[in-house]
């Protein structure tokens, strides 16, 4: 059958700005999450993570946020660079560790000058 | 900045031929994984691998897909009959802890 591509979220931010990008996640159970970054033809490329009994966790220009109540994952990206322009993957597990990752579909940052 | 190291960057294979895609994970790390991305679809998991035995792969990761460590230093995904639908970019990655795996560039497999 025909394969259907991911239609992406898109965000557009000016350089500068802050940027937010969210996601929604179904498992309960999971309990380890990361954010990756994913430029055209390379591969992921890890960004921050955060352990379920942690709601917030800062690293450089970067911050994520967990709200378990409603399963929901952020990434804020402070004073958005041009190099920030990319795919933007969440990414869960349960177990506690990067075993058996899922992915979600990725939103599109991209920086206006 | 140590990084993984996947080759080829770009495999081409006719319909029931075997595949071994390479990798060098980050020299101090315990945790090995294959993860695999077709062309606009979400990054999906395979199987990972630790202390010389597989701890956890998805359906995915059927009776054609193996692993090995053959060395201190490679990790390779064989593909032993590959099909159209195996067509993706395969990506290894590695972690010193179960945390925070480290991608490589990835190896675009196209099977015609």
């Amino acid at each position: 059958g025909e394969s259907v591509g991911l239609h992406l979220p898109t965000l557009s931010v000016q350089e500068g700005d802050n940027s937010i990008i969210n996601c929604a996640y179904s498992n309960s159970a999971s309990d380890y999450f990361i954010w990756y970054k994913q430029e055209s033809g390379k591969g992921p490329q890890f960004i921050i993570d955060i352990r379920s009994n942690m709601d917030k966790r800062q690293g450089q220009r970067v911050t994520v946020l967990l709200n378990k109540t409603v399963k929901h994952l952020s990434l804020q990206i402070a004073a958005t660079q041009p190099g920030d322009s990319a795919v933007y993957f969440c990414a869960e597990s349960t177990g506690g560790g990067a075993d058996g990752l899922t992915f979600g579909k990725g939103t599109h940052l991209i920086i206006q000058p | 900045e140590p990084e993984v190291t996947q080759t080829p960057s770009h495999q081409v294979t006719q319909m029931g031929q075997e595949v071994i895609l390479r990798c060098v994970p980050i020299s101090n790390h315990l945790y090995f994984y294959w993860y695999r991305q077709i062309l606009g679809q979400k990054v999906e998991f395979l199987v990972s691998f630790y202390n010389n035995e597989i701890s956890e792969k998805s359906e995915i990761f059927d009776d054609q897909f193996s692993v090995e460590r053959p060395d201190g230093s490679n990790f390779t995904l064989k593909i032993r009959s590959t099909k159209l639908e195996d067509s993706a970019m395969y990506f290894c990655a590695s972690s010193v802890s179960r945390e925070g795996a480290f991608f490589g560039q990835g190896t675009r497999l196209t099977v015609v």
